[in-house]
């Protein structure tokens, strides 16, 4: 499985948009980029996916570069609620059963009053 | 619809001890994935069901994990003889088919 690089911690200000970079530069063509987050004693909580396309879903958005070597997610006007963990996996999925997610540390996101 | 559920959610065992943890997938959902989060790191893998065959069990850490799916549904996390080490979260997770998938809440384990 490509690997993925993501900084380890970020601030956002409540109510403006966090962006949340990943480095994913040796992904396949067939492989997607997902993207959970994990909030303090929860479990991962599904937020979007995508392959090649910009993909845009009620929680986020996901902006993948045309190379596909790197990714943005975007929360457009973040809450003290989407404080968490936020995991970039890619994975190759959809045809290859049982291919587990390989999570990173991800970022811990501060959304901050 | 239901989520992803396990229980219980916390668990307290003396060393040696055996422990036994339950997940009920989503219903209908065909995979099912097992992972152990030390505290301040991802989810690391363990074994994986595909109906009630375990097709993969390469992310156990030793002999003394074992998981099963009689059924195809609900699944049991077994550790025997428990040891420090193994505190952590146990995470379960399900899947439709081979995509997305849905975690459950997680069982902590605190072995003293």
């Amino acid at each position: 499985d490509a690997k993925t690089t993501q900084p380890p911690s970020m601030d956002c200000a409540e109510g403006r948009a966090a962006n949340l970079p990943c480095n994913h530069s040796t992904i396949s063509g067939n492989e997607y980029v997902y993207w959970y987050r994990q909030i303090h004693s929860q479990g991962p909580q599904y937020i979007i996916h995508g392959l090649k396309n910009n993909e845009t879903n009620e929680m986020a958005s996901l902006i993948i570069t045309e190379d596909r070597k790197s990714s943005t997610l975007i929360l457009p006007h973040a809450t003290l609620r989407d404080t968490a963990v936020y995991y970039c996996i890619v994975f190759r999925g959809y045809g290859n059963y049982g291919q587990n997610f390989v999570f990173g540390p991800g970022t811990r996101l501060s959304v901050l009053p | 619809g239901a989520g992803v559920s396990q229980s219980p959610r916390y668990k307290v065992a003396k060393r040696g001890q055996d422990v036994a943890l339950r997940c009920d997938p989503i219903s209908g959902h065909v995979s099912l994935f097992w992972y152990q989060q030390a505290l301040g790191q991802g989810p690391e893998f363990l074994t994986y069901f595909q109906n009630e065959a375990q097709l993969d069990k390469s992310g156990l850490p030793s002999d003394r994990f074992f998981a099963e799916r009689p059924e195809g549904s609900v699944s049991t996390l077994k550790i025997q003889r428990t040891q420090q080490e193994d505190s952590a979260v146990y995470l379960c997770a399900s899947s439709l088919a081979h995509d997305t998938q849905y975690f459950g809440p997680g069982t902590r384990l605190t072995v003293l």
